[in-house]
């Protein structure tokens, strides 16, 4: 069983509509967990980044983390075309002093105008 | 803020060449920076560990003598695929962090797209 799961779509919504990615995880001692968006054969872009469990929205983008269900979310309110992309999940544990990541396979997103 | 440079974005070369990589923050000074690989359609693939002054750490089944990485500077690491052949050929990208502890964010430069002919 893979440490970070996620499922890896491809995922259709049309435009306007709420983007909903999620990750799953096993390892309890992860506690920072990122969200990084991958356009097409670029480098991914750090989109989220939360501290242990909570809440963190930024603009059109809300994470969410639930450390007792192990579980990650990302929302996209009134997603744009632009946001077509890969979407992927990552974290790291405390006990990991040089903050290597582990990612989930990557949710690809298609926004249809 | 947080920008990471790749040069070359892409290279081709022949089969036996050896092939440099830059990787460079550009506003910040990383203590760590992580080389990945990463093939069509796929998660992205860590490959080594490099802290500045010090040898990298490299990933189970990562050959250290093919890919020589060196963190030379907090602004710069370079990967060097040696003796390159067509099964090298991916998408190679990096990323750096700032300093440890509690931060534990990662940027990523554009990636380098590697062919072997």
């Amino acid at each position: 069983q893979k440490e970070v799961e996620q499922d890896p779509g491809p995922l259709s919504v049309p435009e306007g509509a709420i983007v909903s990615l999620n990750c799953t995880y096993s390892n309890s001692a992860f506690q920072y967990f990122m969200w990084y968006r991958q356009y097409s054969r670029k480098g991914p872009e750090l989109l989220m980044y939360t501290y242990s469990s909570g809440n963190k929205e930024d603009g059109r983008f809300t994470a969410q983390v639930d450390k007792s269900s192990k579980y990650i979310s990302l929302f996209i309110r009134d997603s744009q075309p632009s946001d077509s992309a890969t979407y992927l999940c990552a974290m790291s544990g405390s006990t990991d002093s040089w903050g290597k990541l582990q990612f989930g396979a990557g949710t690809q997103v298609v926004v249809t105008p | 803020g947080a920008v990471v440079s790749q040069h070359p974005s892409r290279v081709i070369c022949k089969s036996g060449t050896s092939v440099k990589i830059e990787c460079r923050s550009l506003d910040f000074q990383a203590t760590t920076m992580f080389w990945y690989r990463q093939f069509p359609k796929k998660s992205l693939m860590l490959m080594a560990t490099s802290n500045e002054g010090s040898k990298a750490t490299y990933e189970q089944g990562v050959e250290k003598d093919k890919f020589l990485i060196n963190h030379a500077s907090l602004t710069l690491s370079t990967l060097t695929v040696t003796s390159a052949h067509p099964e090298d050929s991916s998408f190679y990208i990096c990323s750096a962090r700032e300093g440890r502890g509690q931060y534990h964010e990662q940027f990523f430069g554009p990636g380098t797209r590697l062919t072997v002919l």
